[in-house]
């Protein structure tokens, strides 16, 4: 699977919107953008994914770039209960095919 | 939709026991289920892909006599760790995989925190 870059932790403010970004320069034609985050102790839960248009659901906006080499997570209004670590994470549409983590991003909402 | 539960959330056990793991998914059948463990401030690391009616698939690194799983039907997989020691202790967390809109997506489950004494 193609690799992911994020940066290592992001502060936001509570009500602001967090913009989470993830470099996947190596991307393959049918490999989608999947988004999962993990709240300290549990087990990580679905965001998001998309292939190449942008997505939006009711926890996330994702915005993939044109040539697809870089995403955005966004999420518009951040409470405290966002603070997660969050995975950008590449993967074949191919059942049987398992999720690889990275580091992910810490991302810590503050009041 | 998609819940995944796991059974226990926590166990505590002797050196040299043996702990079972359940993995279910409750609102949807997954062919596919994959077993994952975290150590402490670190990432996931797969452990295995486990297929429904099929021997797992291990990742290299990962002892399959210790490592026990078992997909019995479309809902359930189990891992068991067999003659556990401490350095078991771990984060044990599963996923399964469901189909829907054209694309696989995985759920996780809540974990299981197994400390070996």
């Amino acid at each position: 699977d193609a690799k992911t870059t994020q940066p290592t932790s992001m502060d936001c403010a509570e009500g602001r919107a967090a913009n989470l970004p993830c470099n996947h320069s190596t991307i393959s034609g049918n490999e989608y953008v999947y988004w999962y985050r993990q709240i300290h102790s549990q087990g990580p839960q679905y965001i998001i994914h998309g292939l190449k248009n942008n997505e939006t659901n009711e926890m996330a906006s994702l915005i993939i770039t044109e040539d697809r080499k870089s995403s955005t997570l966004i999420l518009p209004h951040a409470t405290l209960r966002d603070t997660a670590v969050y995975y950008c994470i590449v993967r074949f549409n191919q059942a049987g095919t398992a999720l690889i983590f990275g580091k992910g991003t810490t991302l810590s909402v503050s009041s | 939709g998609a819940v995944v539960s796991q059974h226990p959330s926590w166990v505590i056990c002797k050196s040299g026991t043996s702990v079972k793991i359940e993995c279910r998914s409750l609102d949807f059948q997954a062919t596919t289920m994959f077993w994952y463990r975290q150590f402490p401030k670190q990432s996931l690391m797969l452990m295995a892909t486990s297929n429904e009616g099929s021997k797992a698939t291990y990742e290299q690194g990962v002892e399959k006599d210790k490592f026990l799983i078992n997909h019995a039907s479309l809902t359930l997989s189990t891992l068991t760790v067999t003659s556990a020691h401490p350095e078991d202790s771990s984060f044990y967390i599963c996923s399964a995989e469901s189909f829907r809109g054209g694309t696989d997506t995985q759920y996780f489950g809540p974990g299981t925190r197994l400390t070996v004494l």
